[in-house]
């Protein structure tokens, strides 16, 4: 199984700063790799797939960088709604697909 | 607009069943394959199961054994027979549908709630 770890496990950033989160995968997932948002009660939503490519309607201060083994996700300024639960996701290899375990982005 | 909406969940005892569906509209569910995914309160995200648009399954060693994945592309439906639930299976069990040509997930429901407690 291809594990996930995601750092930092808790982000705090003041809205309009500049977020960055790290994804490593224990062996190569090419670039195989989606992000996530999630917000209390709510179902995550698709924010990054193929690495680097934004889902439909996200906006650009969203951005994906990486391949192989180390991924991240970079939040240009952030916005109040941006407060959320990030995850990643390999896709590259069955069995099973693996999500990280999450970071928290939380208002400084 | 797709739609998935899961529905079945309900508290059941340990070595016990449940089915859990998830009725998809809004996209011709025969041509993607679909997954569960779950969530244990205050944890993060596991895909437990995946069904190819051809009917392949895929499980997680967590399930692999007891879970069993189905769809009926006639009443565009996904299912998920859980046997010998176990405390651990406690989640919110979200069907996700991989529409965008990797497995990777667009469209998500809300999820359905199965507790295993005594």
């Amino acid at each position: 199984e291809i594990v996930m770890t995601q750092s930092p496990v808790t982000l705090s950033v003041s809205p309009g700063e500049r977020a960055t989160l790290s994804c490593r995968a224990s062996q190569s997932v090419s670039n195989n790799l989606a992000w996530y948002q999630q917000k209390p009660g709510q179902a995550p939503r698709l924010l990054i797939y193929g690495a680097s490519t934004r889902a439909t309607g996200i906006p650009a201060r969203f951005s994906g960088s990486g391949s192989g083994t180390e991924f991240t996700l970079t939040i240009s300024s952030l916005q109040s709604e941006d407060f959320a639960v990030y995850y990643c996701q390999q896709y590259n290899k069955w069995p099973p697909w693996t999500f990280g375990q999450g970071t928290k982005v939380e208002i400084k | 607009e797709v739609q998935l909406l899961e529905s079945g969940g309900n508290l059941v005892q340990p070595g016990g069943s449940l089915r859990v569906s998830c009725a998809a509209s809004g996209f011709t569910f025969s041509n993607y394959a679909m997954s569960w995914v779950r969530q244990a309160p205050g944890k993060g995200l596991e895909c437990v199961s995946g069904i190819t648009s051809d009917g392949r399954a895929f499980y997680a060693d967590s399930v692999k054994g007891r879970f069993t994945i189905s769809r009926d592309n006639s009443k565009n439906t996904l299912y998920l027979q859980m046997n010998s639930l176990r405390v651990e299976d406690t989640a919110l069990y979200y069907c996700a549908s991989p529409q965008g040509g990797g497995y990777y997930f667009d469209y998500w429901g809300q999820g359905t709630l199965v507790t295993v407690s005594s």
